[in-house]
């Protein structure tokens, strides 16, 4: 059974730093790319970030370029979000994601975590 | 980037009934187009994917269609396990792009 397991989330002040960690089982991780998508409170979903199997393939949305870097372990199973210069349009539950491509990135995502809370506030 | 419209925002429906749900796409995307359902406080989970393929262990009342433009989530008969708030996606285009949702409430 595919898991997904976000950690990393809280409350942060604006222009501060965060890092999220995602722990993923169930699967072979270091065949598949993965993903960042999050959601505002009451708003929709939005991709944040995504990286490829192999971290030869990264990509950011305009809204977090620069300020967001993706990374990953696959000798531990895990997937990272380095989140600097926190705004308070970050505020957001942020879900890691799998992709279905095995060894591509298709950007469909097949399987969620429950995702981890950012809240950034003074 | 491509923007995804979906309709209507929110609908009301009876247990039973049948319930078609409409993305639109501002370009065309092949079937590059997925469905997801979220229920308030969970997670979105995967439904259909290229316009019309059921992900594993989705029942067969949900069914894609379209290709282009213009594409359908068709719920043939509503659960009360069904009521929830659904999303389109493409992936034809970078960057990946979601619909704003449309709220699947009980009349």
């Amino acid at each position: 059974e595919v898991q997904l397991v976000e950690s990393g989330g809280g409350l942060v002040q604006p222009g501060r730093s965060l890092r999220l960690s995602c722990a993923a089982s169930g699967f072979t991780f270091d065949d598949y790319a993965m993903h960042w998508v999050r959601q505002a409170p009451g708003k929709g979903l939005e991709w944040v970030s995504g990286i490829s199997w192999n971290s030869g393939s990264i990509g950011y949305a305009d809204s977090v370029k620069g300020r967001f870097t993706i990374s990953r372990d696959n000798a531990k199973n895990s997937l990272y979000l380095q989140m600097n210069s926190l705004r308070a349009e970050d505020t957001a539950l942020y879900y890691c994601a799998k992709d279905l491509m095995v060894q591509g990135v298709l950007y469909y995502f097949d399987y969620w975590g429950q995702g981890t809370l950012v809240t950034v506030s003074s | 980037d491509i923007q995804m419209t979906q309709s209507p925002s929110s609908l009301s429906a009876s247990v039973g009934d049948r319930v078609t749900i409409t993305c639109r796409a501002s370009q065309g995307i092949s079937n590059y187009l997925a469905w997801f359902q979220q229920k308030p406080g969970k997670a979105p989970k995967s439904l259909i994917y290229a316009a019309s393929s059921l992900q594993s262990g989705v029942p067969s009342k949900f069914s894609g269609s379209g290709s282009g433009t213009d594409f359908t989530l068709t719920i043939s008969s509503l659960q009360p396990e069904d009521f929830a708030t659904y999303y389109c996606q493409q992936y034809n285009s970078y960057p990946p792009t979601f619909g704003g949702g449309t709220k699947v409430e009980i009349k």
